[in-house]
């Protein structure tokens, strides 16, 4: 079926970077953009970027410019979000979801997400 | 801070009607991106409730609709039941950020 399987839980140092998994099965990897999002506890959902499989092209949130890279390895279907330099701050679980576009075609700034992952928690702490 | 606002929590009993507001501006839903609602179990990912403002994926019960006007948009929840209580959150793009933003979230209590 369609889904997204994501890497296990991670703790870190402050300081530290992490890099997380993000497999994709029953569904063409190719097609559709793949999201990142992230909840820290007891807060609501930030974006933080998104990946291109095709080409591997990224656009990344403003607030995380230079700490975080999405790749992709399209011979084994997954994705990949590594956040570098680590704070308290990045304590979260970190979603990857795949884009929804609209039935008449996929527009600029139009994404909803549709199929999500199960979620990684990563904790920061010295 | 996000820059679409809900209301922290709504409430009613089984079978009333309940709406979440999600108030945005002229660079996100008033410049017309499309906005999306998404409902949020305790423990579990989000799932996708409403896409492009107003469609309900497969699956979803027709309980939820949404609506769009100006710079802002509205979930409503008919029939209201009690697995309906959970975390609801919009989703619009704002090209003053040049990204995806999600609203503040609302949780919803049946009584």
């Amino acid at each position: 079926q369609v889904q997204l399987v994501q890497s296990g839980a991670e703790v870190k140092e402050p300081g530290a970077s992490v890099k997380l998994s993000c497999k994709a099965s029953g569904f063409s990897f190719t097609t559709d953009f793949m999201h990142w999002v992230r909840q820290a506890p007891g807060q609501g959902l930030e974006w933080m970027g998104l990946i291109n499989p095709n080409d591997g092209n990224t656009m990344y949130a403003q607030k995380l410019q230079g700490r975080v890279t999405m790749t992709r390895d399209t011979s084994t279907s997954t994705f990949y979000m590594e956040l570098s330099t680590l704070r308290s701050e990045d304590t979260a679980v970190y979603y990857c979801a795949r884009r929804l576009c609209r039935s008449t075609g996929c527009v600029y700034g139009g994404d909803a997400f549709d199929i999500w992952g199960q979620g990684t928690m990563v904790i920061v702490s010295s | 801070q996000s820059v679409l606002t809900q209301p922290p929590s709504v409430s009613g009993a089984p079978g009333q009607r309940v709406t979440i507001s999600c108030t945005g501006s002229s660079s996100n839903i008033g410049a017309g991106y499309d906005v999306h609602w998404y409902q949020q179990l305790p423990g579990t990912a989000p799932k996708l409730l409403i896409s492009g403002n107003t469609n309900r994926p497969s699956g979803v019960p027709d309980r939820f609709s949404g609506s769009k006007s100006g710079t802002s948009a509205s979930l409503a929840i008919t029939g209201l039941q009690a697995e309906d209580e959970a975390d609801y959150y919009c989703q619009s793009y704002d090209s003053s950020l040049s990204g995806y933003v999600f609203g503040t979230g609302t949780k919803v209590a049946v009584l």
